[in-house]
């Protein structure tokens, strides 16, 4: 069975660009939640879809924001990206809405120069 | 919100001996506490969770404790082994209405030799 994929894995943007990340969960998993991971902030939770549907938000603020696709697929993007947003963003998948079975995929590594 | 501290941030042992990290979080209502570890430029992995209507799971060298009255839960290795170092991870949610973890700072086991 598939992992979680995340695309691309490594990622340098110039501060203003924009940027977009994809996930595809694990076959079957309907629940897509993103987190950001820095050395200063730990796992920051961003968003959570379900059935192409957000459910829950972080404190981010609204350059970032996200979609899931009726495949379950999810993109996550960042507009006017700064200095700040280098980061490592992982999104986790699970069997239906919640916490319980997430799996992490391996991430994208976003470095903002 | 919920807010989970977790010490110690550094822990060394040797190998064979025993390592416990602790976990407190704030929000009473939390019922759902995994632990990931996360190897050096990896993807977070859960090795064990737990229910708030148990208070104690074991799998092999691993177990958690969860004290509710007292919101605290611990992570317990025994007989650790050099494959063991990692930076492990606690969370906290309240499945069924706020579906997003929030994670302790980590904590950095080092197993020596």
């Amino acid at each position: 069975k598939a992992g979680v994929t995340q695309t691309p894995r490594y990622l340098i943007k110039t501060r203003g660009q924009q940027v977009t990340l994809s996930c595809s969960p694990i076959s079957g998993h309907r629940s897509v939640s993103w987190y950001q991971q820095t050395p200063g902030q730990g796992l920051q939770f961003l968003f959570e879809y379900f059935s192409e549907t957000q459910r829950n938000k972080g404190n981010f603020p609204g350059r970032f924001s996200g979609r899931q696709f009726s495949n379950s697929r999810s993109e996550m993007n960042v507009s006017t990206l700064e200095l700040g947003d280098s980061a490592l963003y992982l999104c986790a998948s699970s069997p239906s809405s919640g916490t319980y079975g997430y799996t992490f995929g391996s991430g994208t590594r976003l470095t903002v120069v | 919100g919920e807010n989970v501290e977790q010490h110690p941030s550094t822990l060394s042992v040797q190998e064979g001996d025993s390592a416990v990290i602790k976990c407190t979080y704030s929000d009473s209502a939390s019922n759902y506490f995994p632990w990931y570890k996360q190897e050096l430029g990896k993807r977070p992995q859960l090795i064990i969770d737990i229910r708030s209507n148990v208070g104690e799971k074991k799998d092999q060298r691993i177990a958690v404790t969860l004290n509710k009255t007292a919101k605290h839960f611990s992570l317990h290795i025994t007989e650790t082994q050099p494959e063991d170092s990692a930076v492990y991870f606690c969370a906290a949610s309240y499945d069924f209405g706020n579906e997003k973890l929030t994670f302790g700072t980590g904590t950095r086991l080092t197993i020596i030799p």
